[in-house]
């Protein structure tokens, strides 16, 4: 069955380090997310793509990165890791097939990150 | 940006009661989407409405999209423990991105 997954599930980390958290989808779909969710403010869009080598800044990108080498993955990283930083990240992807968009975001199990 | 406001924030009832909750927009929305999201766990999506006036129903659980396409509502029927949840409203921005809610939180009392 097809799915998306993200590691690790936990990390713990020191400020200014950097951190790659990986998510890897078998959907074969095109687009893909990083979402940060923290309580009182839902999920927030970091990057997103729509395609390899395709990458765009959300509404929350400062100090975050991603590539897209290959359909399958696109690792977050937090270039120089702050508190601010201490968060559950959720990665997504989504298909948009012909005319309609079919629109359905599925979402991995999440990456809990806590920036000491 | 656009912004998506729902409410309530939380809501507690006892198992058995209805449960509705309310996504509000500024602007007119192409569609609209809800997730749930049980406790510890990762949003699931349940529904996109798409038509002005629009209502589906899943098994307890019936969606509505406004007339003025501003608004959406869920609404649970006789709610069960395993409704509990949060669950939030995504909007569609103008590109392929949907901007969620804050999200409902509901807690259902046995």
């Amino acid at each position: 069955d097809a799915e998306i997954t993200q590691s690790p599930r936990h990390k713990i980390t020191e400020t200014g380090r950097q951190v790659t958290l990986a998510c890897h989808q078998t959907w074969n779909h095109n687009n893909m997310f990083w979402y940060r969710q923290d309580l009182g403010h839902g999920l927030r869009l970091i990057h997103y793509s729509y395609g390899v080598q395709d990458t765009n800044k959300g509404e929350v990108s400062d100090g975050y990165s991603v590539s897209r080498s290959n359909t399958e993955d696109l690792p977050l990283t937090l270039e120089s890791a702050a508190s601010s930083q201490t968060s559950v990240y959720f990665c997504a992807s989504s298909e948009v097939s012909g005319g309609a968009s079919t629109d359905t975001q599925y979402f991995g199990p999440g990456t809990r990150l806590t920036v000491l | 940006g656009q912004q998506v406001m729902q409410i309530p924030q939380y809501q507690h009832v006892q198992e058995g009661e209805d449960f509705t909750t309310y996504c509000n927009s500024s602007t007119t929305l192409s569609n609209i989407q809800w997730y749930k999201q049980r406790p510890g766990g990762h949003p699931v999506f349940l529904i996109q409405l798409v038509k002005s006036g629009e209502v589906k129903k899943q098994k307890r659980l019936t969606f509505q999209f406004g007339e003025a396409k501003k608004n959406s509502s869920l609404h649970i029927t006789a709610t069960q423990t395993t409704d509990v949840g949060t669950y939030f409203c995504a909007q569609r921005d103008y590109g392929q991105n949907f901007v969620f809610g804050p999200g409902t939180r509901l807690s259902v009392l046995p």
